[in-house]
């Protein structure tokens, strides 16, 4: 079965440089999520899209963007980076209603900031 | 507020033993979901089991069972004769309709399977 594809799998920048994280959900699902999960840490909820429109923000910085295209897939746009900014990037997708509300992660982006 | 506590950090056994990791959670809503995920070394988020408000049946899956008690607002999961692969961090998460189903995750309990 697909799986929600996340490239790159690891990315290394400089700090103030910028990075684009992308996914691709599962094939039908209509929203998809963003989470942060630091070093040793839980995932955080950053930002998510229904149907390509924002749905939610969580702990988002304002240097961070992020939106869906028309199909469906995603971009997680990182601008300033900062060492704090290092972590497992996951994207997530679920098919909402008819209780189908289970979110499917991709494999993760680690990003290294140095 | 929304919230989910796993209040064992860490866990160790020995391969052959049962454990049981603890979830405790807080929410306002009537409606809401609660899962397992489980992280192995490599990162990756596999999903274990989703149970929703209303649902409050035990299942076993395996050597895996989980336990949901409304009344005392606890999803606890045992592993059944643990082995060395099980060794991974395990999240338990919270979503609420009200929340837009964006996960509240606990802090996550190392589960360590010594051979």
């Amino acid at each position: 079965a697909a799986g929600v594809i996340q490239s790159p799998r690891h990315l290394i920048k400089e700090k103030r440089e910028t990075a684009t994280l992308k996914c691709y959900p599962i094939p039908r699902h209509d929203t998809v999520y963003w989470y942060q999960q630091g070093p040793g840490q839980d995932p955080q909820f950053l930002i998510s899209f229904y149907e390509k429109m924002q749905s939610d923000k969580g702990s988002i910085p304002d240097r961070f963007s992020a939106q869906q295209f028309s199909d469906y897939h995603s971009e997680l746009n990182m601008s300033s980076l900062e060492l704090g900014d290092s972590a497992l990037y996951f994207c997530a997708s679920s098919l909402v209603g008819a209780g189908k509300e289970t979110q499917y992660f991709g494999p993760g982006t680690r990003l290294l900031v140095l | 507020a929304q919230k989910v506590t796993q209040a064992q950090t860490e866990i160790s056994v020995v391969e052959k033993e049962d454990v049981t990791l603890d979830c405790v959670y807080e929410t306002r809503d009537t409606t809401y979901y609660l899962f397992w995920y489980k992280q192995p070394p490599s990162g990756e988020l596999v999903f274990l089991i989703r149970r929703n408000s209303f649902d409050e049946q035990n299942e076993i899956s395996g050597r895996y069972s989980w336990n949901f008690q409304k009344s005392t607002s606890s999803f606890n999961f045992t592993i059944t004769a643990s082995q060395v692969v099980d060794s991974a961090v395990y999240f338990c998460a919270l979503s609420e309709l009200a929340g837009t189903y964006k996960y509240i995750f606990g802090t996550g309990t190392r589960l360590k399977v010594l051979a």
